[in-house]
C-alpha cells in the first residue's frame, strides 16, 4: 500500500542554521510526492512537490529531491528563519488510489534567533 | 486570491448536541476533501467526493458522522450526536478535479471542543 514516514520531530534550530526533514515513502504506483507546511492556527498550505523521478521542487528557499531509487524526498533549506516555524507534512498521491493524499505524521520546527 | 472557506472557525458545545462544519470550495473544483487533526492520531482522511458523489468514506465513524455536498458550492460534515472524543481541528480542501495528480488546497480549518 502507500505511506509515508517521516522524521519524528520536534525540531529546533539556530536562526540561519541548515535544515533537513527526511521523509521516506512506500507506493504501490507512480506517486507525486509533496511538502505541505501548517503555521499554528492555519490550515495546510503547499510548500513544493514533484511529479517524478529526479525532479526538484523548490520554493521560498525550500527544496527537495525525488529519488526513486531511495524512495525518499527529504525537504531541505539552507538557512532558516524564524519564520519558518511551523509543521511541515510530507505526502504522496497516487493517481491509481483516487488522487487520494497519504500524510506523513507532520514534523515541528522552531526557529529561534 | 481564490480560497476554501470554512465555517465555523471556532465551535464549542456539549456532549450529544449536533454539529455542522460548512465548507466552500476553491470555485470549478469538483473534489472536495474532509479530514480530522488531532494530536494523536495526526490527519486522517474523514471522506471525499467528486462531482459531489461521495467516493470514499471509509474513515468517517458512520454511526454519528454523515458529509454531503447539496450543491457544487458547498460542503457539510455533520456530527449527531456529538462526543468529547470527536474534538479536533476539521479541514476541507478542494482539488479542480481535472484528472492526473492535483494539488489539494486547504481552509483553515474549524476548530471543534466538545464538553
Amino acid at each position: 500500500g502507500n505511506s509515508v514516514t517521516q522524521m519524528e520531530g520536534p525540531v529546533t534550530l539556530s536562526e540561519e542554521a541548515f535544515l533537513t526533514i527526511n521523509c521516506t515513502y512506500t507506493a504501490t504506483g507512480y506517486p507525486s510526492l509533496f511538502w505541505y507546511v501548517q503555521y499554528p492556527g492555519e490550515g495546510l498550505q503547499l510548500l513544493l512537490k514533484a511529479t517524478k523521478a529526479d525532479d526538484k521542487g523548490s520554493n521560498k528557499g525550500f527544496e527537495a529531491t525525488y529519488r526513486k531509487e531511495t524512495t525518499s524526498f527529504h525537504l531541505e533549506k539552507g538557512s532558516v528563519q524564524v519564520s519558518d516555524s511551523a509543521v511541515y507534512f510530507c505526502a504522496l498521491s497516487d493517481q491509481g488510489t483516487g488522487n487520494q493524499f497519504y500524510f506523513g505524521t507532520g514534523t515541528s520546527l522552531t526557529v529561534i534567533p | 486570491d481564490a480560497r476554501v472557506t470554512q465555517t465555523p472557525r471556532h465551535k464549542v458545545t456539549e456532549m450529544g448536541q449536533e454539529v455542522t462544519m460548512r465548507c466552500q470550495p476553491i470555485l470549478g473544483h469538483n473534489t472536495v476533501f474532509w479530514y480530522r487533526q488531532t494530536m494523536m492520531q495526526g490527519l486522517e482522511l474523514l471522506a471525499y467526493f467528486r462531482n459531489r458523489a461521495p467516493l470514499d468514506d471509509s474513515g468517517m465513524p458512520k454511526d454519528r458522522f454523515s458529509a454531503e455536498m447539496p450543491d457544487a458550492t458547498l460542503a457539510t460534515l455533520k456530527i449527531q450526536p456529538s462526543e468529547p472524543r470527536d474534538s479536533a481541528v476539521y479541514f476541507c480542501a478542494s482539488a479542480p478535479g481535472t484528472g492526473g495528480i492535483e494539488t489539494q488546497y486547504f481552509g483553515p480549518g474549524t476548530r471543534l471542543l466538545v464538553l
